[in-house]
């Protein structure tokens, strides 16, 4: 199974603050990445999709880059909106599997 | 709008079954892959077990092979996870997801792009 390593599990900001999480991949995943938002007692929302797409409706501040084994997710500017747990998803291999998620906390 | 509504869910004794229902609305249902992902506190986020559009590939996750078993009704858009011989290590929130793969697709999977709200199973005696 692929191995998501995903950093940092927690962090504390404010808005307008720019956020940056990584996702490490265990082996070559090409592009093969999704990013997603969940809030408390909510489902996971599509951000980003095949590592830097932004999924139709989500906002511009949302970015996603890299390939292989290394990938950002970048929030440019932090809205109140935005503190939620994030999570990266690997699809080159099944079982599709998920980084352990990052916490944006309020600062 | 992508709706899936999943349901099905509860308490159940070690040892019995459990069978989870998907209802899918607002996209051609028959011509995407579909799967089921549970969430736990302790586990996170893990892929369970998902089948193309025409069910003729299916793959479970190692924690459940054997014991679960996916199946969809196209023309009722549903999809179905027949749980047996649950674990308490089964207990989670379990969503229906959609894939962004479909019938038009090279490869099966693409990734997740919809989920439902999910449904509760509880495995305790």
């Amino acid at each position: 199974d692929i191995q998501m390593t995903q950093s940092p599990p927690s962090l504390s900001a404010s808005v307008g603050d720019r956020v940056t999480i990584t996702c490490q991949a265990s082996q070559d995943i090409k592009y093969y990445l999704n990013w997603y938002q969940q809030k408390p007692g909510k489902a996971p929302k599509l951000l980003i999709y095949a590592a830097s797409n932004v999924e139709t409706g989500v906002p511009s501040r949302f970015r996603g880059s890299g390939s292989g084994t290394h990938f950002t997710f970048t929030i440019s500017s932090l809205q109140p909106e935005d503190f939620a747990t994030y999570y990266c998803e690997q699809y080159d291999n099944l079982p599709l599997t998920f980084g352990g998620g990052t916490k944006v906390e309020v600062k | 709008e992508v709706q899936l509504v999943e349901s099905g869910g509860g308490l159940v004794q070690p040892g019995r079954s459990l069978r989870l229902s998907c209802a899918a609305s607002g996209f051609t249902f028959d011509d995407y892959t579909m799967h089921w992902v549970r969430q736990t506190p302790g586990k996170g986020l893990e892929w369970v077990s998902g089948m193309t559009w025409a069910s003729d590939k299916i793959a479970y996750a190692d924690s459940v092979k054997g014991r679960f078993t996916l199946s969809r009704d196209n023309a009722k858009n549903s999809l179905f996870l027949q749980m047996n011989r649950l674990r308490a290590e089964d207990t989670a929130l379990y969503y229906c997801v959609k894939d962004r793969a479909s019938r038009y697709n090279s490869n099966w999977f693409f990734g997740v792009d919809v989920w439902g709200q999910g449904t509760t199973v509880i495995v305790s005696s």
